[in-house]
């Protein structure tokens, strides 16, 4: 087991390019979420999916940040004209989606965004 | 909406003292209690979860208890070692252990000899 991969690790853009971050779940787990770490505002959840249906984006800021999951083995994050603001970890975690008691998201690694 | 405090930001402590890290939530909801690690560069990892009240959660020698009268979940150790040095977040979920998280502002815990 891999466990969550994300790629790439570090990515640095120019201010008013597009980033598009990848996210890899663990093979069996069926919900999918994406955070953001910044030191300021700490972990912060942006939004997520189950069996691919996007369930809660309350978290995604409303203009330049989207997020799709178009099949069961990976999920982007795509940020239009990324902006210094957006400089962060991107962190992506999957759980089993059952509901149950025990269920628990496991992180990947993260994507360090820098925008210059 | 859901709130997760923790007031220590910075904690320093010398190895084999005992460590407590608060953590208070509100929530209207039936809440999930988690504790993450994050060490240097790495992915925060579970070390705790709990939704029962009063009743003490422990792994690798960390231990806390939530306490639904008090909105509490605090973590504690009996004896830090040097390799427990890192980021510990608390974190909430509502009605059930697979939901979106709500995490406090972290917690640094650095152990020195």
């Amino acid at each position: 087991n891999a466990g969550v991969i994300q790629t790439p690790r570090h990515k640095v853009t120019g201010k008013g390019q597009e980033a598009t971050l990848w996210c890899e779940p663990i093979s069996g787990h069926s919900a999918v979420f994406w955070y953001r770490q910044t030191i300021v505002q700490g972990l912060e959840f942006l939004t997520y999916f189950r069996n691919q249906a996007p369930i809660d984006d309350s978290g995604m800021p409303k203009e330049r940040f989207s997020a799709q999951m178009p099949n069961q083995s990976h999920s982007t994050l795509k940020i239009q004209s990324t902006q210094p603001q957006d400089s962060a970890v991107y962190l992506c975690a999957s759980s089993l989606g059952d509901w149950g008691d025990q269920d628990t998201q496991y992180f990947g690694p993260g994507t360090r965004l820098l925008v210059l | 909406g859901d709130s997760v405090t923790q007031t220590e930001g910075l904690v320093t402590l010398t190895k084999g003292l005992p460590v407590m890290l608060n953590c208070t939530y509100q929530t209207t909801y039936s809440p999930f209690l988690f504790w993450y690690v994050q060490h240097l560069n790495e992915a925060p990892k579970l070390l705790l979860k709990s939704s029962t009240d009063n009743k003490r959660t422990e792994h690798q020698g960390f231990y806390a208890t939530l306490h639904k009268s008090s909105s509490s979940f605090h973590l504690q150790k009996s004896s830090v070692q040097l390799s427990d040095s890192a980021l510990y977040f608390c974190a909430l979920s509502e009605d059930n252990a697979g939901a979106k998280l709500t995490f406090g502002g972290g917690t640094r815990l650095t152990v020195r000899p």
